[in-house]
Order: C-alpha cells, then structure tokens, then sequence
C-alpha cells in the first residue's frame, strides 16, 4: 500500500524559512515522479512543483519559482521542500502527491499524502 | 482566482444524476485530454477518480464518469450516494505557461439531499 507522510509544516514568520518532508512507502520511489500541492484553507487546489524520479529535472509554478526549492533522497525515499522568503500568501496546507503513472510529470497524481499545515504570519 | 472554472456547488438527491462542468481554454482543457478529476472529503486529502478525461484508475465506482467537449470537461455521477457528498476539484495539464505544468479548477461543494 502506498503511503505519503508529510513533516515540517507550522507557524513561520514572513521572510523565514521551513523545509517540508515527505517520506514515501510500498512503492518503488525512484520510479516516479513527485509533486507539491497546496491548497489554501477553504480554496482549490494549486500545484507547487515537481520533480521527476531522477531527481533530474525540477519545476515550479511561477509565484514560487526563486523561492522554494524541490529535492528528493532516492535512497531515504524521501521527498522535501525548501522554501525561503516565505509569504503570506504561501499558508496553506502543503501535500506531497505521487504520479500516477511512472511515464508523467506534474500530470495526474494518484496517491496523496495527508498534508502537513503551513501557516505564515506575523 | 483559479485557471479553470467550476461551480461553487451542485446538489442533487440521493439515485439522481448530477454533472460538474470544468472550462478552461485551447491551452489546457481543449488542447490535451489530459483532464482529471479529484474526490475530497472534509479534512481528508485528495483522491483521483477519473484521468485523461474518461479513464477511472482501479476501485474507482463506475458511477463516476468523465467527458469533454472543446473547452469544457464535465465529471457526471450517477446514482447519488450520500457519500458522494464531498468537493470535486478538476485539473489539467497546461502549455499556457512554460513554468506551470497543470492548472486545478476552485472545486465544486456537492450536497446530497
């Protein structure tokens, strides 16, 4: 069964920085690409970032890009999330998502984790 | 404000049908039928019913359907459940923005009566 179990999230200050983690199980981790999601309390969905199963090649949606930073331990099979100069606009809950096929990339995410709350604020 | 547009709510009564529209543009939802379809219970995290517009992964319920037609993917469930009562989040993958490589819809509250 899979299982996504994100840590790291809490109350930052604006400008300040957290790292997010996401340790993955049963499945073979190095085989897909991984995504972040996040969702503002009460709003939709946003995607955050992707990295493919390598660990290769990264991507970030505009309003983060220079910010955070993605990056995975293929050997811990754990995903992270460094993000630095943190907004307002950044509290959300944070999810680590798994593709769903091992072909995609920021595509359709099959199995999520339970999400681990970020809240920026003063 | 969100890429892709979706109603705030939808209802329906328990063994009706009910379709959730999502339209984008010719750079997502009509250029790749690459459109998915999200199922979220309150303080639970998403699950993906349906993907590539029409194809539900396994253990899906088949009374859970996708289609498209130009810039509007619609999600349609039959025979409503009270447990279907939960918000549908769509998505899909989008060349509108070389950094961005998918856009969700703002979700749709579906009430059971």
């Amino acid at each position: 069964e899979v299982q996504l179990v994100e840590s790291g999230g809490g109350l930052i200050q604006p400008g300040g920085s957290l790292r997010l983690s996401c340790a993955a199980s049963g499945f073979t981790f190095r085989n897909y690409a991984m995504n972040w999601v996040r969702q503002t309390p009460g709003k939709g969905l946003e995607w955050v970032s992707a990295i493919t199963g390598s660990g290769g090649t990264t991507y970030y949606t505009d309003s983060v890009k220079g910010r955070f930073t993605i990056s995975r331990d293929n050997s811990k099979n754990t995903l992270y999330l460094q993000m630095n100069s943190l907004r307002a606009e950044d509290t959300a809950v944070y999810y680590c998502a798994m593709e769903f096929t091992v072909t995609t990339v920021g595509e359709k995410f099959g199995s999520w984790g339970q999400g681990t709350l970020v809240t920026v604020s003063s | 404000q969100s890429a892709l547009t979706q109603p705030a709510s939808v209802s329906g009564s328990p063994g009706q049908s009910i379709t959730i529209s999502c339209t984008g543009s010719n750079s997502d939802v009509g250029g790749y039928n690459y459109v998915s379809w999200y199922q979220q219970h309150p303080g639970k995290a998403p699950k993906l019913l349906i993907y590539d517009v029409t194809s539900r992964p396994s253990g899906v319920s088949n009374r859970f359907s996708g289609s498209k037609s130009g810039n509007t993917a619609s999600l349609t469930i039959s025979g409503l459940q009270a447990e279907d009562e939960a918000d549908y989040h769509c998505s899909s993958y989008t060349s509108s923005n070389r950094n961005t490589l998918v856009v969700f819809g703002g979700g749709t509250k579906l009430t059971v009566l």
